[in-house]
């Protein structure tokens, strides 16, 4: 059964400062999704990463794959308070995407 | 606007009522989804259409029932609420093929349903 883990699940960080979320699954998989969530609100979906080695960057956030490894990484760069909110990645097929349990992330002035 | 519609927003439900969750998108695509939410789990699936006229169970169908009416609609139901169905239920969608692949799920803005 495929299980994604993702960590840490809270990150409280500084503004200014730079951190790495991590998501790590159990099983091989086509596709992994990062997914942006604010309090109250639906997901919005941030990245899709389909190959091993895919890079993708969008302003201040970057995600990366290793499928070997079978691990993402979603990389903070220089975070600003705009990007509070909670992230998720999810991995799988159409009919069996799994999700971790998302990064509550907290970026203080 | 284009997108995934989910209706009602907020829903409070006595022990052993039934109600029906109201899913529908806009954007011609074949799959779709109902997903629960709950503190600290992610999101987990209930239950998926993969094209009009199929249905299949996901990882936590026990409690509900669900109807592809047509292309457009998916609609969730239960039966019999629990205070264990407390939860924010999202409807998804996916555009089938490489173009989905690469675009991803849309989701409606979701349902946060109370059972008491």
């Amino acid at each position: 059964e495929l299980k994604v883990e993702q960590n840490p699940l809270f990150l409280s960080m500084q503004e200014g400062k730079n951190y790495t979320i991590y998501c790590n699954y159990s099983t091989t998989s086509d596709r992994l999704y990062w997914y942006r969530q604010d309090p109250g609100k639906s997901l919005e979906s941030l990245f899709v990463l389909l190959s091993n080695g895919a890079v993708k960057q969008e302003g201040r956030l970057m995600a990366s794959l290793d499928t070997k490894a079978r691990l993402s990484t979603l990389h903070i760069t220089a975070a600003v308070h705009d990007l509070s909110a909670t992230y998720f990645c999810a991995v799988g097929n159409n009919n069996d995407m799994r999700f971790g349990a998302g990064t509550r992330l907290t970026v203080k002035p | 606007n284009a997108g995934v519609t989910q209706t009602p927003k907020f829903q409070v439900l006595k022990t052993g009522q039934s109600m029906t969750l109201q899913c529908a998108q806009d954007m011609n695509h074949n799959s779709m989804y109902w997903y629960r939410q709950d503190p600290g789990m992610g999101l987990r699936l209930i239950y998926y259409s993969a094209s009009e006229g199929t249905t299949d169970k996901g990882e936590v169908p026990n409690g509900y029932n669900v109807s592809r009416l047509n292309k457009r609609e998916f609609s969730l139901r239960l039966e019999s609420a629990a205070p264990s169905q407390t939860s924010v239920y999202f409807c998804a969608s996916i555009r089938a093929g490489t173009g989905g692949i690469s675009s991803g799920y849309t989701f409606g803005s979701g349902t946060r349903l109370t059972v008491v």
